[in-house]
């Protein structure tokens, strides 16, 4: 079964500028979460998708949004790119939550470098 | 005080030895206890998920939580070269799939 994909891999972006990823979950898994990894604040979860709605948001300002599609793909979008943003940007996608289980599987990531 | 605190190391140890990494929580609503191995530029790899208290062992890698103490730990016995990565604990409270994770310790097997 093929794992969770993410693109791009590698963005380089300018201040001021807006970025979309994109994220493939597993075949069969609906939900879908996003994250930030950086050196100095580790993982922290930026939001979560199921069927097409954003169920929990974290504690990032609006510039960060998403959207699920209903094949369950999903895209997250940073507007006005500041240098703080520069991260590894961490798609997880879990089995439907009724199953009662939560594990999360990440992808590759995409790592954004803005200058 | 962080949710989760995770001492990120680095531990360097010798090919064979038993590795122990820990991690300790303040939330005690924290259910669904989770252990990701991370090798440099990748995502994080699902290793161990355990259900609230208790011992669970998968091959070389054995998974405990107290929730008593609100400490989980992660044992790597007969550790390997390729056991070298950055090991990260998370939880759930199991009302969403929001992880709260630990920094991750750095782990360096030497052969």
């Amino acid at each position: 079964k093929a794992g969770v994909t993410q693109t791009p891999r590698y963005l380089i972006k300018t201040r001021g500028q807006q970025v979309t990823l994109s994220c493939s979950p597993i075949s069969g898994h609906r939900s879908v979460s996003w994250y930030q990894q950086t050196p100095g604040q580790g993982l922290q979860f930026l939001f979560e998708y199921f069927s097409e709605t954003q169920r929990n948001k974290g504690n990032f300002p609006g510039r960060f949004s998403g959207r699920q599609f209903s094949n369950s793909r999903s895209e997250m979008n940073v507007s006005t790119l500041e240098l703080g943003d520069s991260a590894l940007y961490l798609c997880a996608s879990s089995r439907d939550p009724g199953q009662g289980t939560y594990e999360q599987y990440f992808g590759p990531g995409t790592r954004l470098t803005v200058t | 005080q962080k949710e989760v605190e995770q001492d990120p190391g680095p531990l360097s140890v010798p090919e064979g030895a038993i590795v122990s990494l820990n991690c300790t929580y303040s939330n005690s609503a924290f259910q669904y206890f989770m252990w990701y191995r991370q090798y440099s530029r990748k995502g994080p790899e699902l290793l161990m998920y355990t259900y609230s208290s208790g011992n669970k062992e998968d091959g070389r890698f054995t998974a405990q939580v107290d929730k008593s103490s609100k400490y989980i730990s992660l044992f790597i016995r007969d550790s390997q070269p390729s056991d070298s990565a950055t090991y990260l604990c998370a939880m759930t409270k199991g009302s969403n799939y929001k992880l709260t994770f630990g920094k991750g310790t750095l782990l360096t097997v030497n052969p």
